[in-house]
């Protein structure tokens, strides 16, 4: 069955530095997803991305993340500047052909700020 | 803006015994989705519920959405060890899926 896959499993940034989270969604799928989840916490959502470009996103959100679709199979989360308090569990997720279609989460990647 | 609210946070239960957790939404939904998240795992798609009313089954766990389209639940019949796990409602509102809190529940062999 195809996954979502997410690279790095585990990453380690020192506080201000940039970071950048990668995905590779199911091949077919159109809508794209990030969330993060501190640990313990709910799953809380960042941003969904269609047809290049942001069609949702939240408070969280702000003016620190970006997102991209570089290429026909990547989906990176940035982090210009990290903070203590991103540290968390990030997961890409990603739809199918018609948006609020189940979505398909990736392992994620764990983000920890030092 | 859109709130999902999930009781209860946490439940511990006999294996054997029945489970519900409850999802209430701050809005009308265009369909609710249930996921199921392992210790040290991802959300994983239980189901998804569109209409409103609509009932659904998958062995032993029932999931409910209101009349109203505003609440839903999960229902485990005789719990087993292989249902621990956290269990998350995510409401659908245009093009805005929030998950609820989830209901972390662990079973007692």
């Amino acid at each position: 069955e195809p996954e979502v896959t997410q690279t790095p499993s585990h990453q380690v940034t020192q506080m201000g530095q940039e970071v950048i989270l990668r995905c590779v969604p199911i091949s077919n799928h159109l809508y794209f997803y990030w969330y993060r989840q501190i640990l313990g916490q709910k799953v809380e959502f960042l941003v969904s991305f269609y047809n290049n470009e942001i069609s949702e996103k939240s408070e969280i959100f702000d003016d620190q993340f970006s997102v991209e679709r570089p290429d026909g199979s990547n989906f990176t989360l940035k982090i210009r500047s990290t903070k203590l308090e991103d540290s968390a569990m990030y997961f890409c997720a990603s739809s199918g052909m018609i948006h609020n279609q189940p979505q398909h989460f990736g392992d994620g990647t764990r983000l920890s700020i030092l | 803006g859109q709130q999902v609210m999930q009781i209860p946070q946490y439940q511990h239960v006999q294996e054997g015994e029945d489970f519900t957790t409850y999802c209430n939404s701050s809005t009308t939904l265009s369909n609710i989705q249930w996921y199921k998240q392992r210790p040290g795992g991802h959300p994983v798609f239980l189901i998804q519920l569109v209409k409103s009313g609509e009932v659904k089954k998958q062995k032993r766990l029932t999931f409910q959405f209101g009349e109203a389209k505003k609440n839903s639940s999960l229902h485990i019949t005789a719990t087993q060890t292989t249902d621990v796990g956290t269990y998350f409602c995510a409401g659908v509102r245009n093009n805005d899926m929030r998950f609820g809190a989830g209901t972390r529940l662990t079973v007692k062999p």
